[in-house]
């Protein structure tokens, strides 16, 4: 079966500070990868999506990137973080090539402070 | 205007009511329809996908009108289990969108 990890669970940075946060996923190829963000009490955003290796689209211009190095693999990344990247970042999967429903990660809680 | 637009919420119910959440896209090349239940601090967990032809699952009964680009979900005989947030997921080519959630609190 198919299982998707993401980790640290809970991070404080501070304001400046890089970011890296990974999420992999077993059990299937080629995924349709993405990162969301939640602000607190608010909907979801897709920051990137990934339907390849290499092949990053951005969603939102802001202070982060995304890689993808390996087929299961998605890195969210920041050179400098701001308070406003403060949020849950949901990593998610999906079939390749089909309008399927995705499986989430269970976050990683970002406060910069 | 939002890709996706839910009722904004929050609904309080008692035990056993029939809730109904409603939601709209605008992308007329929306191609699949969900629903996903999100508890508090969690992520969120597939509840149900949306047909054309309607499709219920126990209690809960979800319904797609694509000439109106609107999706619907009912859930019948209410339990404080299914007190959580409600989003509704439209898929284009590629990704999907989330409406920002309907909170739905069932009371005793």
């Amino acid at each position: 079966s198919q299982t998707i990890h993401q980790w640290p669970a809970t991070l404080v940075q501070p304001v400046g500070s890089p970011l890296s946060l990974e999420c992999t996923v077993e059990g299937t190829s080629n995924p349709n990868l993405y990162w969301y963000r939640q602000a607190a009490g608010r909907g979801l955003q897709l920051l990137f999506y990934s339907v390849g290796i290499g092949q990053i689209s951005s969603e939102v211009p802001q202070n982060l990137s995304a890689s993808r190095p390996q087929d299961r693999q998605f890195i969210l990344s920041s050179k400098k973080l701001l308070l406003s990247d403060s949020g849950f970042y949901l990593c998610a999967w999906s079939v390749t090539g089909a309008f399927t429903e995705a499986f989430f990660g269970q976050g990683t809680r970002l406060t910069v402070v | 205007r939002k890709e996706v637009e839910q009722d904004p919420g929050p609904f309080n119910v008692p035990e056993g009511a029939t809730v109904a959440f409603n939601c709209t896209y605008s992308n007329s090349a929306s191609q699949s329809f969900f629903w996903y239940r999100q508890d508090c601090r969690k992520e969120p967990k597939l509840l149900m996908s949306v047909y054309s032809s309607g499709n219920e699952d126990g209690r809960f009964t979800a319904q797609l009108n694509r000439a109106s680009q609107y999706i619907s979900l009912l859930i019948r005989d209410s339990k404080l289990s299914d007190s959580a947030t409600y989003l509704c997921v439209v898929t284009i080519p590629g990704k999907l969108i989330f409406g920002q959630g309907t909170e739905l609190s069932v009371k005793p």
